[in-house]
């Protein structure tokens, strides 16, 4: 069955460091691969995906994940945090198959401290 | 353009009441699905919808219907609320069926049931 797993619920960093904030999939298949981020009583907007070619994407508000075939992961990172990426980031992983559907990870809670 | 739309943005009802949060795009999308979220759990899927008059369950579809008369509309009934069904309900809508597309949010509905 495919899943999602996102080891690290909570996570405090320190504005101007970097981030890595974790995703493991199970699929028997390479998966579509997602990151949405949720701000305080927002819905989820698209931060990143991965589809095929090549590992490393860029994403909005200077968001990268590399996704390793190997190791089933897709880990977002960014160089240098800001206060306002204070939120909850959610890994979540699609079928290459005609449903749409998704399955999300459980999500981390990212705080930032000055 | 509005997106998707969600009302009410929060609800409170006794057990055993009836409801329907009522979820509508704008963008002509294919591809409509309800979630729910839970601390700890991420977001789940609870119905989705491929086209009008076409709809089917996810990973959670008990204790909750659905109908798909319009492309614009896709309204969650809950026939029976019970204290589980406690949770922020989301609404999204992809362009077409594929996961390949990103999909988008609406603002949630906060629901409490007494």
């Amino acid at each position: 069955a495919q899943s999602v797993t996102q080891p690290d619920i909570h996570i405090t960093v320190s504005e101007g460091a970097s981030l890595e904030l974790r995703c493991n999939y199970s699929y028997g298949a390479t998966p579509y691969l997602f990151w949405y981020v949720q701000s305080p009583g927002q819905g989820l907007q698209l931060l990143l995906k991965y589809f095929s070619g090549d590992t490393l994407v860029q994403g909005i508000k200077g968001f990268e994940a590399e996704f390793k075939r190997s190791q089933s992961s897709f880990n977002l990172r960014k160089p240098s945090v800001h206060w306002s990426d204070a939120a909850e980031y959610f890994c979540a992983v699609g079928a290459r198959s005609n449903t749409g559907k998704l399955i999300f990870g459980q999500g981390t809670t990212l705080q930032v401290k000055p | 353009n509005a997106g998707v739309t969600q009302t009410p943005k929060f609800q409170v009802l006794k057990t055993g009441q009836s409801m329907t949060l009522q979820c509508a795009q704008d963008m002509n999308h294919e591809y409509m699905s309800w979630y729910r979220q839970d601390p700890g759990m991420g977001l789940r899927l609870i119905h989705y919808s491929v086209g009008a008059g076409i709809t089917d369950q996810g990973e959670v579809p008990n204790g909750y219907n659905v109908s798909r008369s319009t492309t614009e509309d896709f309204p969650l009934r809950l026939l029976s609320a019970a204290p589980s069904q406690t949770s922020v309900y989301f609404c999204a809508s992809n362009r077409e069926r594929s996961s390949y597309n990103e999909q988008f949010f609406g603002p949630g509905t906060r629901l409490t049931v007494l």
